[in-house]
């Protein structure tokens, strides 16, 4: 029990829809960073925000997007969703964000998505 | 471009053996190496980290060397338990940036 939660647990779309996932991070956590794992793979970054700001972004389109709430609560927005979206998608929180590098980050059991 | 590879898809041990997962990594800007046990339905949860400082650093049952040179870690579990059977993933981060690099990840299976 990570104390981070995220909602909804799993979810169905079609091509071409838009997807909001949300996270709710540890009490006193103020770094949120959202991962996406293929199915056979590692999870890859996605973005990260801290403090309410993002603070770094990996490889993916500007269709992925994201906010972090002043409770620093999290949303990951998918637009124009493709086949290749679906996934699992994770949320990790850390109580600040020089302790990730240490293993201070806090894992969320996921949001699979399912494009169709 | 796979900066940190997992080359054992899975990986079977007898209880009370040891159990030795490898990782290599290409990018020498990484200077923190971490390892998460992923059980199904649940997201990573950390296990242990190093510095690249340091060669080894141990928690437990669980020891993870480092080898620079060869860009190379590995993640030792002794003794074995059933319990440990799960998806280990290796990660990295390097500098300023705090994003972590996860290779595929293995799957340890631990025989009663």
């Amino acid at each position: 029990e990570t104390g981070v939660t995220q909602s909804p647990t799993h979810l169905i779309k079609t091509r071409g829809q838009q997807v909001t996932l949300r996270c709710s991070s540890q009490s006193g956590h103020n770094t949120v960073s959202w991962y996406q794992q293929a199915l056979g793979q590692g999870p890859q970054f996605i973005f990260q925000y801290y403090r309410e700001e993002e603070n770094g972004r990996g490889n993916f389109p500007p269709r992925f997007s994201g906010l972090q709430f002043p409770n620093y609560s999290s949303e990951l927005n998918v637009n124009a969703l493709e086949l290749d979206d679906s996934a699992l998608y994770l949320c990790a929180s850390s109580p600040n964000i020089g302790q990730i590098n240490t293993g201070e980050l806090f894992f969320g059991e996921g949001s699979r998505l399912t494009v169709l | 471009d796979q900066q940190v590879k997992q080359n054992s898809p899975s990986l079977s041990v007898q209880e009370g053996r040891i159990s030795i997962l490898n990782c290599d990594y290409t990018n020498s800007m990484f200077d923190y190496f971490l390892w998460y046990k992923k059980y199904p339905a649940e997201g990573p949860t950390f296990l242990i980290s190093i510095s690249s400082i340091k060669d080894k650093n141990e928690d437990g049952r669980f020891t993870v060397f480092l080898n620079k040179s060869a860009k190379h870690l590995s993640l030792h579990i002794v003794p074995s338990q059933p319990g440990d059977s799960a998806v280990y993933f290796c990660a990295a981060s390097g500098g300023s940036n705090y994003k972590l690099t996860f290779g595929k990840g293995t799957l340890l299976t631990v025989n009663p």
